[in-house]
């Protein structure tokens, strides 16, 4: 079965420095993953995909994502955080017709 | 350009009551449909999928259930609430079966059984 996993519950990081939220995934064949981030009170937003090409995927906010197959992972980054940034994250796979979500980390980003 | 809607936003509803949320899509047309549910404000749980009107795939026997009567209206029911169905109800939409589209999600109904 498709699985992914985020295993910080919290990430915190100065306003300007570089942030990561870490996500690795287990899958059977091909993974297509992908990032949300949810705001309080609010629905998922899409940020970005990945599903064949460049390991590096660009998405929206200035966030990127590193696909590293001998890893397993997904790790979602941004080179300057701003407070704004703070918000809980969702990795997820496909499986089929549905998307497997890990638990979510939620980021602090602090001035 | 396609938008999701759900309605109510909020609910507070008595144990034992009925429930009847209503996720409505425009723009597109067959698109798989999905009902979230998170409880506080953590992990989402797959509720119920569709991948067209009248199909629905149920992912946790539970009290709650799903209908498609058109293609782009996705309704989650009760016949009778507990208080642990208490959490924040997520509709979602994606591109047509087989292909590899990301979900986009309705802005949610926050539902508090009393």
């Amino acid at each position: 079965a498709q699985s992914v996993a985020q295993p910080e519950d919290q990430v915190n990081v100065a306003e300007g420095n570089p942030l990561t939220v870490k996500c690795t995934y287990s899958v059977s064949g091909n993974p297509y993953l992908f990032w949300y981030v949810q705001y309080p009170n609010r629905g998922l937003q899409f940020l970005l995909k990945y599903i064949t090409g460049d390991n590096l995927v660009k998405g929206s906010y200035g966030f990127e994502a590193e696909f590293n197959k001998s890893q397993t992972s997904f790790h979602l980054k941004k080179p300057s955080a701003l407070v704004s940034d703070s918000a809980l994250y969702f990795c997820a796979v496909r499986d089929a017709d549905k998307l497997i979500f890990g638990t979510g980390t939620r980021l602090q980003v602090f001035p | 350009s396609q938008t999701i809607h759900q309605w109510p936003a909020t609910l507070v509803q008595p144990v034992g009551s009925p429930l009847s949320l209503e996720c409505t899509v425009e723009g597109t047309s067959n698109p798989n449909l999905y009902w979230y549910r998170q409880a506080a404000g953590r992990g989402l749980q797959l509720l119920f999928y569709s991948v067209g009107i009248g199909q629905i795939s149920s992912e946790v026997p539970q009290n709650l259930s799903a209908s498609r009567p058109q293609d782009r209206q996705f309704i989650l029911s009760s016949k009778k609430l507990l208080l642990s169905d208490s959490g924040f109800y997520l509709c979602a939409w994606s591109g047509v079966a087989g292909s590899v589209h990301e979900q986009y999600f309705g802005p949610g109904t926050r539902l508090t059984v009393t």
